[in-house]
């Protein structure tokens, strides 16, 4: 099956310091990749569509400024969390499409 | 009203039991159904992946599709211990590379 791998894992991190989590498909090349944060509990949200070789789109309400997101290759996508702080804590999940989505073990932010 | 209904549960089953999980959902168009099932901290595992109405089965899993009620099912037989998480529908409407729109999830525990 379809694998997609994300690192790294967990971070944590001091207030007002950037984070990048790459996010890579590891058997298959991904022309979109998907890009999620799900707090505990709740199910996941879309944040932003990542296209190879354009920009991302992103859903209403994230700051595209503070999630930066770049799709440089067809295996690879990386989220880069700008200045972050507490509330940016959470768990981020990225998904790759083929025939549908493949998502990411995740990644655990917590920012202090 | 929300675009996907699920029961957030708890549901609590004992270990052999056939656990039926479901979800509604408004928008007629969706076309392509999965259900993913996610392990604490971990990242959604793709189980069944159909499209338009009608039923497909793997090992103990049997999905169910019904577009002209809106209404998608899981069903789970022989339910393992190994079992217990939680399930999130999702749906869009096209494959691949169209965004997912997910049920809250519902959690699942399989006693021995």
């Amino acid at each position: 099956g379809a694998v997609v791998s994300q690192h790294p894992s967990r971070v944590i991190c001091k207030s007002g310091t950037s984070v990048k989590i790459e996010c890579r498909s590891l058997d298959f090349q991904a022309t979109t990749m998907f890009w999620y944060r799900q707090f505990p509990k709740q199910s996941l949200m879309l944040m932003a569509t990542s296209n190879e070789g354009s920009k991302a789109t992103y859903e209403q309400g994230v700051e595209k400024d503070k999630f930066l997101i770049n799709h440089a290759s067809l295996t690879l996508s990386t989220l880069t969390v700008t200045s972050a702080h507490p509330e940016d804590s959470s768990f981020y999940i990225c998904s790759a499409a083929e025939d549908t989505q493949y998502f990411g073990p995740g990644t655990r932010l917590t920012v202090l | 009203q929300k675009e996907v209904e699920q029961d957030p549960g708890p549901l609590s089953v004992p270990e052999g039991a056939i656990v039926s999980l479901n979800c509604t959902y408004s928008n007629s168009a969706f076309q392509y159904f999965m259900w993913y099932r996610q392990y604490s901290r971990k990242g959604p595992e793709l189980l069944m992946y159909t499209y338009s109405s009608g039923n497909k089965e793997d090992g103990r899993f049997t999905a169910q599709v019904d577009k002209s009620s809106k209404y998608i099912s899981l069903f789970i037989r022989d339910s393992q211990p190994s079992d217990s998480a939680t399930y999130l529908c999702a749906m869009s409407l096209h494959s691949g590379n169209t965004p997912l729109v997910f049920g809250k999830g519902t959690r699942l525990s399989v006693i021995a």
